[in-house]
Order: C-alpha cells, then sequence, then structure tokens
C-alpha cells in the first residue's frame, strides 16, 4: 500500500533562515506528489505538485520541491523563511484517482 | 475563485446523537472526498465519490456514512457519535484524473460529549 512518511513533527527555524521539509514515499508506480500548507484553523492550500518532467518544482510562496526517485523523497524547500510560513505542511501521494494519502504533517515555528 | 464551503465550522453534539456535516462545492467537480484530520495521523479519508449518487468506502468508514443526491454536495454522516469521533473534519473536491488538484473547505471542528 501507498505510504508517505514525514519524519520531523516539529521543526523551529529562525526568520531568514533556509528550511527543508523531508518527505519520503512508498509508491510502485510513478507518483503524483503533493505539498499543502495548513494554516492554523483553516483548510489546506496546495503549495506545489509533481507529475513528472523536470524534478525540480516550483510553487507558491517562494517554496520549492525536489523529486528524488532514487531515494523515494520529496523535501520542500524555502530559502529565506518569512514568519508568516508559520503553519503546518503536509506531503501527500495520489495513490488511486485523487485519491491521496497524505503524511502526519510538520509543524513550523518561525521564531524572530 | 474555487470555493469548497463547510457550512458548520464548530459543533458540539452528544455521544448518540445523529450529525451531518454539509459540504458545497461550485467548480462543478465530479469527485468529492471526506477526510478526517487528527494530531500525528494527518488526514485519512473516510469516503469518496466519484458521481452523484455514488460514493465509494475510503480507509476509515467505520461509524460513518455519505449521501450525494446533487453534484454539488456531499453530506458526512454521523449515524449515532461517540466520543472518538471528535476531530476536524474536511471535505475536498477535484475533477477526475491522476494528478488534478484537490481543492480543500476550511474544516468542520466536531465535539461529541
Amino acid at each position: 500500500a501507498q505510504s508517505v512518511t514525514q519524519p520531523d513533527i516539529h521543526i523551529t527555524v529562525s526568520e531568514g533562515a533556509s528550511l527543508e521539509l523531508r518527505c519520503n514515499y512508498s509508491y510502485g508506480a510513478t507518483p503524483y506528489l503533493f505539498w499543502y500548507v495548513q494554516s492554523p484553523g483553516q483548510g489546506l492550500q496546495l503549495l506545489l505538485k509533481y507529475f513528472s518532467g523536470d524534478t525540480l518544482v516550483q510553487g507558491i510562496k517562494g517554496f520549492e520541491a525536489e523529486f528524488k526517485r532514487s531515494q523515494s523523497s520529496f523535501n520542500l524547500r524555502k530559502p529565506s523563511v518569512h514568519w508568516s510560513d508559520a503553519a503546518e505542511y503536509f506531503c501527500a501521494v495520489d495513490s488511486d484517482g485523487n485519491k491521496l494519502v497524505f503524511g502526519a504533517g510538520t509543524i513550523l515555528r518561525v521564531k524572530s | 475563485d474555487v470555493k469548497v464551503t463547510q457550512s458548520s465550522r464548530y459543533l458540539v453534539k452528544r455521544t448518540g446523537e445523529k450529525v451531518f456535516l454539509e459540504c458545497v462545492q461550485d467548480m462543478d467537480h465530479e469527485n468529492m472526498f471526506w477526510y478526517r484530520q487528527d494530531p500525528g495521523l494527518g488526514l485519512r479519508l473516510i469516503y469518496f465519490s466519484y458521481d452523484v449518487k455514488m460514493k465509494e468506502k475510503g480507509d476509515i468508514p467505520e461509524g460513518y456514512s455519505v449521501s450525494r443526491e446533487k453534484k454539488e454536495r456531499f453530506s458526512l454522516i454521523l449515524e449515532s457519535a461517540s466520543t472518538n469521533q471528535t476531530s476536524m473534519y474536511l471535505c475536498a473536491s477535484s475533477l477526475p484524473g491522476f494528478g488534478n488538484t484537490i481543492y480543500f473547505g476550511e474544516g468542520s471542528w466536531l465535539t461529541v460529549v
């Protein structure tokens, strides 16, 4: 069965520092991968998605993610974090016709 | 602008009550989903629907049912609410096909006492 692992439950970074959130997936075929962000008390907003082609994907809010098939990873990065980036981040794989399988999430705290 | 609306944001219900969570989307999407979100577990799929009158069980359907009488509306039903169903419930919709963006509502916080 497909699965997604986000090894870090919480991450704290200083404002202006770089960020990398880890995501590993288990999926037999070429995966469709997503990163979503959830601000407190809100629904999920799509940051970016990967289907095929260029393994470096650009998203909204200055985020990017790199697909590495050899490592079964799809890590999310941002070169300089802003206080407004504090939120929970979810990695997901499209397992079967838009049925997303989610990781447990990573809560990002930004310290000033 | 795309919109998935969950009419009830915060609910408190008693054990044994029948609970309806309503979801409406205005994007003419065929696919609709109900997820449950719990800390440390991420989102888990309860039920989904690819068309009107159609429904399929997700990963955790026990204790839940759904109704889709119209394309834009997908309701989640807790026949007899229990305290372990206290959670955040998220509705979502999408066009059919792999990789299409799934749009989420803002969620319904349900507390069962």
